[in-house]
């Protein structure tokens, strides 16, 4: 057990739909991720979130909108997407490392798998 | 720049042979982290293992054990004595410890390994 869900597990939406990714944390991190996992491809870092401020954009577009309203959730919002942005869309959360410097082992939920008709 | 190279895509093996993924990996940093990562089909990435530059011992746990080699910048993974349950795709992942840095992991592409009975 990671200690980390998301919901919902499958989502099918067309391309002029807006739709929410949701993710908690039970393991009391205080840093959250977003990746996106498409076919063929490498994992792809999308956002980071430390004490829901966010420190890392890795130029999304912005039809990919997160959200963390706090330490434990994370919300990826959705809006207008392309069929390429179907994927696994995995969220990862991690302890904070003092000094600075963050090194902690990434935790991962099982996936959001989307497809955008 | 960072990267991780895991240059076998598919590995297929018969249930009870060892197997051993390759991990090679590009970073100017002294010190920084590596990660092994199993992602079974139902999509959750499982953490299996996090080493630091500074700590070049092998480490054993049960059937799993790991090669950490600085000379040749690799670190690979061997299953012995496989199993069916090992069927899944493998990631090796790289993390830079700078002041200041996300805890981004760099991903390499993924080995799919499949055990058969």
């Amino acid at each position: 057990e990671t200690g980390v869900t998301q919901t919902p597990r499958h989502l099918v939406m067309g391309m002029t739909n807006k739709k929410s990714l949701k993710c908690e944390q039970h393991l009391g991190h205080n840093a959250m991720y977003w990746y996106k996992q498409s076919a063929k491809k490498p994992l792809e870092l999308m956002f980071v979130y430390n004490f829901k401020e966010q420190t890392e954009n890795n130029s999304v577009p912005s039809r990919f909108s997160p959200e963390c309203p706090n330490s434990s959730h994370l919300f990826l919002h959705l809006h207008t997407l392309q069929p390429e942005d179907s994927a696994l869309y995995l969220c990862a959360s991690s302890q904070d490392v003092i000094s600075g410097r963050r090194t902690d082992t990434q935790y991962f939920g099982p996936g959001t798998r989307l497809t955008v008709l | 720049a960072q990267k991780v190279t895991q240059a076998q895509t598919e590995i297929s093996v018969v249930e009870k042979e060892d197997v051993t993924l390759d991990c090679v990996y590009e970073t100017r940093d002294t010190t920084y982290y590596l990660f092994w990562y199993k992602q079974p089909p139902s999509g959750e990435l499982v953490f299996l293992i996090r080493r630091n530059s500074f700590d070049e011992q092998n480490e054993i746990s049960g059937r799993y054990s790991w090669n950490f080699q600085k000379s040749t910048s690799s670190f690979n993974f061997t299953i012995t004595a496989s199993q069916v349950v090992d069927s899944a795709v493998y990631f090796c992942a790289l993390s830079e410890a700078r002041s200041g840095n996300t805890g981004k992991l760099i991903f390499g592409q993924g080995t799919t390994l499949q055990v058969k009975p």
